[in-house]
């Protein structure tokens, strides 16, 4: 069965530190990967998506990600926090075929940023 | 942003009373979905649209279902809603190719 592991439920990094989320998944076929942003009250705002190619992906806000298909993993890194990053990331994996996405979601990690 | 509204925003309903939750889309997008996001769980897909009456079952789908007679429009219902439907729904749209999907702002609602 398809599933997706975010070990880390609460991350907190002082501003101006690096940050990586962990994101590591299980799927019988090649998959689409995503990474989605949550601030609270709001909903999902999509940071970036792999789907071929390159395995490390650029996306908005300075987020990168890179695909590492041995470890089946999908790791989210920023070089430089900031306090706006305050919010709950999850990773999502998809199948890769034309239709619909029925996208399977981790737990999710809410990141806290020290002054 | 992709434009997609969904209401009501928040809900409080009691435990055997029918609720239906509306997304609207303004982007004529062929495929809906319906998530319900729970702590400790992330989102979880209820149901999904792949184009008018066009419907099929996700990952949670007992005691809910949905009706699209429009591109725009996909209705969730609670037929009999139970306190463990409590939660924060949210509605998706996508195309194909591409795939990512675009989230609303997401309805809270509250089974007593």
């Amino acid at each position: 069965a398809q599933s997706v592991t975010q070990p880390d439920i609460h991350i907190t990094v002082s501003e101006g530190a690096s940050l990586e989320l962990r994101c590591n998944y299980s799927y019988g076929a090649t998959p689409y990967l995503f990474w989605y942003v949550q601030s609270p009250g709001q909903g999902l705002q999509l940071l970036l998506k792999y789907f071929s190619g390159d395995t490390l992906v650029q996306g908005i806000k300075g987020f990168e990600a890179e695909f590492k298909r041995s470890q089946s993993s999908f790791n989210l890194r920023k070089p430089s926090v900031h306090w706006s990053d305050a919010a709950e990331y999850f990773c999502a994996v998809g199948p890769a075929l034309q239709g619909a996405q029925k996208l399977v979601f981790g737990q999710g990690t809410r990141l806290t940023i020290n002054p | 942003d992709a434009g997609i509204t969904q209401s009501p925003r928040h809900k409080v309903t009691e435990t055997g009373t029918p609720v239906t939750l509306r997304c609207h889309q303004t982007e004529n997008h062929r495929y809906m979905y319906w998530y319900r996001q729970d702590p400790g769980h992330g989102l979880r897909l209820i149901h999904y649209s792949y184009g008018v009456k066009d419907t099929d079952k996700g990952e949670v789908s007992d005691g809910y279902s949905v009706s699209r007679s429009k591109t725009e429009d996909f209705l969730l219902t609670l037929e009999s809603a139970t306190s463990s439907q409590t939660s924060v729904y949210f509605c998706a749209i996508g195309s194909s190719p591409g795939n990512e999907q675009f989230f609303g702002p997401g309805t809270r609602l509250t089974v007593l």
